[in-house]
């Protein structure tokens, strides 16, 4: 029973344009979610993180939107750039922490020169 | 190196046999985690340690599953009498506290046969 889904499992976009990655979960105890990105051969690399107390947290390039109402979460890129190809990860803890983190399958990003 | 170091890379073993794989965290950092991820999957949540005691291990599939980190610092996952399903990339991450974000090392990809 997956408690953290990402139902597209790619995406394609065109180089500059917005790359929106979408997840959801089931979990109402979550409460701390997180974005991993993650290379061939490689572990996945934090991206940026959002507490349950907030509904948008932003990064340079990157953006997470959570809607607790209806347990989802969006990763927005913008502008998208070809070094984002890679899969992403969504993540949830119910510890408000790091400590135990419940993951999507991923969503593998392509981006278009 | 100054990030998590996992060894070997890359382990074929034959049904039945014990396997070792070693965790070299980040210095300093008193969290531990062993994920495991299947083709397809997402990282599936194995145990945490927070310095020498497993803070939780409610991940670890059965019995044939163990780790351990005896000072604080190496962590070592042991698998007995393996089989063919626990063919996987085994991750391993460390963060400062349990609280902060965690840094993923490369895995280590078991392959039984």
């Amino acid at each position: 029973d997956q408690q953290v889904k990402q139902n597209s499992p790619s995406l394609s976009v065109q180089e500059g344009r917005i790359s929106i990655l979408n997840c959801d979960y089931t979990n109402s105890m979550f409460d701390y979610f997180l974005w991993y990105k993650k290379y061939p051969a490689e572990g996945p690399t934090f991206l940026i993180s959002i507490s349950s107390i907030k509904d948008k947290n932003e990064d340079g390039r990157f953006t997470v939107f959570l809607n607790k109402s209806a347990k989802h979460l969006s990763l927005h890129i913008v502008p998208s750039q070809p070094g984002d190809s890679a899969v992403y990860f969504c993540a949830a803890s119910d510890t408000g922490a790091n400590s135990k983190l419940t993951f999507g399958k991923g969503i593998t990003l392509s981006v278009r020169p | 190196g100054a990030g998590v170091s996992q060894t070997p890379s890359n382990k074929v073993t034959e049904k039945g046999k014990y396997v070792e794989l070693r965790c070299d965290p980040i210095s300093g950092h008193t969290a531990l985690y062993w994920y495991r991820q299947s083709l397809g999957q997402g990282p599936e949540f194995l145990i945490y340690f927070q310095g020498t005691g497993a803070a939780d291990d409610s991940g670890l599939p059965n019995d044939r599953f163990f780790a351990v980190r005896p000072e604080g610092s190496v962590s070592t996952l042991k698998i007995q009498r393996t089989e063919r399903g626990d063919s996987a990339v085994y991750l391993c991450a460390s963060s400062l506290t349990g609280n902060t974000e965690a840094f993923f090392g490369q895995g280590t990809r078991l392959t039984v046969v």
